[in-house]
């Protein structure tokens, strides 16, 4: 079974903190992502990543960055949490290759509060 | 406009009930995805889908990719089929890329 971890299943930070998100996978995926969810709105891609070292943009990157320095790992980092990032945070992960390559396997999520 | 749209929003039944969720989309897609999120927020994939029709237990999922349109059915619905269900399509824009855009999910309660 594939797993995906997340380090807190609930968080609670002070406006201009600096917040650590981690997201750890052990199928040896190569694409990994970091979501937030809202109310209304949906899941919106934060940032992706296809490899070690790469990352991409998503829809909503302004606040956030990430870091993937080992393949299983997908950290996502706000420089100075702010009340508007109040929110659900889900990673996933997907393989590049094989049978199920558009399929992403979801953590159980992260419940930020910035307070 | 979202370029995936789910409706109903909301939806209660009585346990045994036929329930249907629809999924509309207005981008060319490669795949679409029928996800569920039960509280407390774990995602699980129910099926991926890129034509015709998935059976699953007593979840069927159809896409008419002519019209753009993927329907959720819940045969014989069960309390704890309570949860959001979630419509995502990979868009053809996004080759190579892996990026989904999600509709903003459809709660369902069903009541024994």
């Amino acid at each position: 079974d594939v797993k995906v971890t997340q380090s807190s299943r609930y968080l609670v930070k002070r406006t201009g903190e600096k917040v650590f998100l981690e997201c750890v996978q052990d199928m040896d995926h190569e694409n990994m992502f970091w979501y937030r969810q809202d109310p209304g709105l949906g899941l919106r891609l934060i940032y992706f990543s296809y490899d070690v070292k790469m990352k991409e943009k998503g829809d909503i990157p302004e606040g956030y960055s990430v870091s993937r320095e080992k393949k299983e790992r997908f950290s996502l980092i706000l420089e100075s949490a702010s009340t508007n990032q109040t929110s659900m945070y889900l990673c996933a992960s997907s393989p590049s290759w094989g049978g199920d390559t558009d399929t992403q396997y979801f953590g159980p999520g992260t419940r930020l509060t910035v307070l | 406009k979202n370029e995936v749209e789910q409706s109903p929003q909301n939806l209660t039944a009585q346990e045994g009930e036929f329930i249907t969720i629809n999924c509309s989309y207005s981008v060319g897609i490669s795949a679409l995805h029928w996800l569920q999120q039960h509280p407390g927020g774990g995602i699980v994939s129910l099926f991926m889908l890129s034509s015709g029709k998935k059976k699953h237990g007593r979840l069927i999922a159809t896409i008419n990719i002519q019209e753009k349109h993927s329907s959720l059915h819940i045969t014989a619905s069960h309390p704890r089929d309570s949860a959001v269900y979630i419509c995502a399509v990979l868009s053809l824009r996004s080759y190579n890329t892996d990026k989904l855009i999600f509709g903003t999910g459809t709660r369902l309660q069903v009541f024994p």
